[in-house]
């Protein structure tokens, strides 16, 4: 079956350019997270959507990073004005419970670069 | 803050050898252990989750212990392959909060 996809893979942005990343988590699951994982890091927690709604953004870097799941499926995470600092490999993770303890779901990935 | 620890050092071993990897939390207590795979350029890949009230739990070839008093997981792949080659990590969930923990990992090279 169809797991969770993300898109683009790869993104090069300029310095003070606006992204948006987008992820399709596996139809009917119910959370949704996103991460950031720098080279040779392990992913590091950014937020958590339970349906629609975000139940926890507290580990948004900055006020530049924003996200949404405006129906319960699909979200984006946006970052507004670039920064160097912020190229990494932006992960999306889904699971059929109602929070992350139980298995979740990867997807590829969108490595972000910024130039 | 909440860590979790893994060995950053590669760990390199012949195939058809026993491969455990170590995990330490510090000043915490997580409810659950989960270990996951990660090749490269590739989102993580489950394996194992084990509870704060279990010993040890297995699946085929990989078992996972959780040492509460130690706050220690060690996770097992025995009859290892090259097909095991990869980074594997360690994450700790808290029933406080709705976050992964997720250490640095831990790459495993099996030569054949």
């Amino acid at each position: 079956g169809a797991g969770v996809s993300q898109s683009p893979r790869y993104k090069v942005a300029k310095r003070g350019q606006d992204v948006a990343l987008r992820c399709d988590p596996i139809s009917g699951h119910v959370s949704l997270f996103w991460y950031q994982q720098a080279l040779g890091q392990g992913p590091e927690f950014l937020t958590y959507f339970q349906n629609e709604a975000q139940l926890d953004k507290s580990g948004l870097p900055s006020d530049r990073f924003f996200a949404e799941r405006p129906e319960g499926s699909v979200s984006t995470l946006k970052i507004q004005r670039t920064q160097q600092e912020d190229s990494a490999v932006y992960l999306c993770a889904s699971s059929l419970s109602t929070s992350g303890k139980f298995e979740q779901y990867f997807g590829p990935g969108t490595r972000l670069t910024v130039t | 803050s909440q860590k979790i620890e893994q060995n950053s050092e590669a760990l390199n071993i012949q195939e058809g050898k026993t491969a455990t990897l170590t995990c330490n939390y510090t000043n915490y207590s997580p409810a659950y252990l989960q270990w996951y795979r990660q090749d490269p350029g590739r989102g993580p890949v489950f394996l194992l989750l084990i509870r704060e009230n279990e010993k040890e739990k297995r699946k085929e070839r990989l078992k996972v212990t959780f040492d509460t008093t130690l706050k220690q997981s060690l996770f097992h792949i025995t009859a290892s392959q090259p097909a095991d080659s990869a980074t594997y990590l360690c994450a700790a969930w808290m029933d406080s909060s709705y976050k992964l923990i997720f250490g640095s990992g831990t790459r495993l090279l099996v030569r054949p």
